[in-house]
């Protein structure tokens, strides 16, 4: 069985601070792919990354970081100097097998509130 | 513009008036599925359909059906719906029944029932 856990439901941070959002997976796939999805309050869904099961180097898009570990199934999200527009819940999920029809199996969320 | 729309938005109905949640995409997708976002739950997927004429269930299929009909269009069937449905729903599309590819999703559909 697949599962994603989001162990943080909800983090405060005063702006600029870094802010790590932990995320843990299992799954008994040898291929597989990694997501981070963020949803600020108007409620939409933004792709941030995806990763494959193959490639565990770490990512940096400007602020944000991704560091994959295989070793310990988990897929962090990093963010540095956050910002109030970092306001969002962030949702980390696992691509499923051809049997599930390939669904994302996401994980709970984590709420981050960022103030100034 | 490439993008997923969802019809309507917003919406507050009583419990057992027939609806549709429509959803359309404008980029040829091949692979299109329906999530509810639920608050503690995260997303759960209701139904996915790999091409035309073709749809399965997903972790949360009852109380809903889908059709096929057209590429672009993959519409979301409540028959009767139930206090238990309000929810927040998400169509989504993809270019091929293969997770490399992104899942591009729609802007949600808040759904009330009373």
């Amino acid at each position: 069985a697949q599962k994603v856990t989001q162990a943080q439901t909800e983090i405060s941070v005063v702006e600029k601070e870094d802010v790590t959002l932990d995320c843990v997976y299992e799954t008994r796939d040898t291929t597989y792919y990694l997501f981070w999805y963020k949803q600020p309050p108007s409620g939409e869904l933004v792709f941030l990354i995806r990763r494959n099961s193959f490639d565990e180097q770490n990512e940096i898009s400007g602020r944000y970081s991704w560091n994959f570990q295989k070793s310990t199934s988990s897929f962090n999200f990093t963010i540095t100097a956050s910002q109030v527009v970092d306001s969002a819940v962030y949702f980390c999920a696992l691509s499923g097998g051809r049997n599930s029809g390939y669904a994302l199996n996401f994980g709970k969320g984590t709420s981050l509130l960022v103030t100034p | 513009e490439a993008q997923v729309t969802q019809n309507p938005r917003y919406l507050i109905t009583v419990t057992g008036k027939k609806l549709t949640v429509t959803c359309s995409q404008n980029m040829n997708h091949e692979y299109m599925s329906w999530y509810r976002q639920d608050p503690g739950l995260g997303l759960r997927q209701i139904y996915y359909s790999m091409n035309v004429e073709v749809t399965d269930k997903g972790d949360v299929p009852e109380g809903y059906k889908v059709s096929r009909k057209e590429k672009r269009n993959f519409p979301l069937i409540l028959e009767s719906p139930s206090p238990n449905q309000t929810s927040l729903y998400f169509c989504a599309s993809s270019f091929a029944v293969d997770p490399s590819y992104e899942q591009y999703f729609g802007p949600g559909t808040r759904l009330t029932v009373t």
